[in-house]
């Protein structure tokens, strides 16, 4: 399954809502995750199963969809989420990620 | 504290072999899933194998298969990924990670040069 990633950059303020949306070749089944990369660090998972928020996660990000489209929502962008988001399926082998997406501020 | 710590990267030519070592800390491996996700410099993430519980099933990306081997051991609490046949393409960042569907936490990684 591929997995396209939009849009591949974006720049946003403080507070501002941002929306990340991933587009599966075929049908995930909704066996779909979003990771966090910040600069020159390691991922950090952050939504698995769609829209359930890994322990630690702040509640300002959430996620949603189903069968070919997904989405990672930032309510209320801060400093601090600064970074690379990756969707990810584990729906059939080989699993995949998509080609991420930078968040500036 | 859950940790994962990679070794064994380093620079090798084409066609040379490398052997990669994961080892946990503050969890037991043998009841988890493991996998191995590469990064290629400035590039996204690509996930490369992992294996079950009990060394009985892995499963790998097509491009590595035959070149590459993830294994465990339960009793060091360590996963490897045995590379041979290495290729410039290999060039990346490997990280190991617990899980098979959703992968936390993830080592610091370990940098991995084909080059002539």
């Amino acid at each position: 399954i591929q997995l396209t990633q939009s849009p591949s950059s974006l720049s946003a303020s403080v507070g501002e809502r941002v929306t990340i949306t991933c587009r599966a070749s075929q049908d995930a089944k909704s066996a779909v995750g979003w990771y966090q990369q910040r600069p020159g660090t390691t991922p950090k998972l952050l939504i698995y199963d769609v829209s359930t928020l890994e322990s630690g996660v702040p509640s300002r990000f959430s996620g949603s969809g189903s069968g070919t489209d997904y989405t990672l929502t930032i309510t209320s962008l801060q400093p601090e989420d600064s970074a690379i988001y990756y969707c990810h399926q584990f729906n059939n082998y080989p699993l995949t990620f998509g080609g991420g997406s930078k968040v500036e501020i | 504290e859950v940790q994962l710590v990679e070794s064994g990267g380093g620079l090798v030519q084409p066609g040379e072999s490398l052997r990669l070592s994961c080892i946990a800390s503050g969890f037991n491996i043998s009841t988890h899933y493991m996998t191995w996700v590469r990064q290629a410099p400035g590039r996204g993430l690509e996930w490369v194998a992992n294996i079950n519980q009990d060394a009985t099933e892995t499963y790998s990306l097509d491009s590595v298969k035959g070149r590459f081997t993830v294994s465990r051991d339960n009793a060091k609490n360590s996963v490897y990924l045995q590379m041979s046949a290495l290729r410039a393409a290999d060039t990346a960042v490997y990280y190991c990670a617990r899980g098979v569907r959703w992968f936390d936490p993830w080592g610091q990684g370990t940098l991995v040069t084909v080059s002539s």
